[in-house]
């Protein structure tokens, strides 16, 4: 079957334009989550989802990222005025229940803000 | 708040060298651990879940080991195509997010 995909791959963004970035899960999976990537780390949380529910966005660095699953299963994470800092790659994943279960990731969308 | 430490940063070994990778943790309440393969430009790629001290997981040249503060990948006879990031992953208790390491770099020499 189809794993998680996203979309775009990649997309360069003029410091303070707004972003969206779209993550299809594994079909019939229950959670979702967003993860950042900066070069050389590990992937940080930023915002969890099971179903439509947003259950934990405490990872989200500013009032500027904002997510969102409004049929339980597309998600898209939105960055509002987008700065350097910002980029990095963003990793979506899903699993089929809850968070102790195996998470499947995504290619991830490399965002440059330039 | 969960830690997830691994080391070494970077490995290079020379093909057929047997090494181990390590993830050490500090949680309250493991519920599971995980480990990834990372290629570059690619997301993390699914390895193995250990969910309690004493277990152990094995695909192909790889084996994951768990005990109480740490995890083990033991990579044998590598080959190059073993190449990647390994990273570890922890959840616990009633959090709902995945901690992460740093990530091992292995490069295999042929």
């Amino acid at each position: 079957g189809a794993g998680v995909s996203q979309s775009p791959r990649y997309k360069v963004a003029k410091r303070g334009q707004d972003v969206a970035l779209r993550c299809d899960p594994i079909s019939g999976h229950v959670s979702l989550f967003w993860y950042q990537q900066a070069l050389g780390q590990g992937p940080e949380f930023l915002t969890y989802f099971q179903n439509e529910a947003q259950l934990d966005k405490s990872g989200l660095p500013s009032d500027r990222f904002f997510a969102e699953r409004p049929e339980g299963s597309v998600s898209t994470l939105k960055i509002q005025r987008t700065q350097q800092e910002d980029s990095a790659v963003y990793l979506c994943a899903s699993s089929s229940r809850g968070t102790g279960e195996t998470q499947y990731f995504g290619p991830g969308t490399r965002l440059l803000v330039l | 708040e969960d830690q997830v430490t691994q080391s070494p940063e970077a490995l290079r070994l020379q093909e057929g060298e047997s090494s181990s990778l390590n993830c050490s943790y500090t949680v309250s309440g493991l519920r599971g651990l995980f480990w990834y393969r990372q290629d570059p430009g690619k997301g993390p790629e699914f390895l193995f879940t250990l969910y309690s001290a004493g277990e152990e997981k094995e695909k192909e040249r790889l084996k994951a080991t768990l005990t109480k503060k740490e995890s083990f990948l033991h990579i044998t006879a590598p080959k190059p195509e073993d190449s990647a990031t390994y990273l570890c992953a922890v959840i616990s208790g009633g959090y709902q997010k995945v901690t992460f390491g740093t990530g091992t770099k292995l490069q295999v020499i042929p």
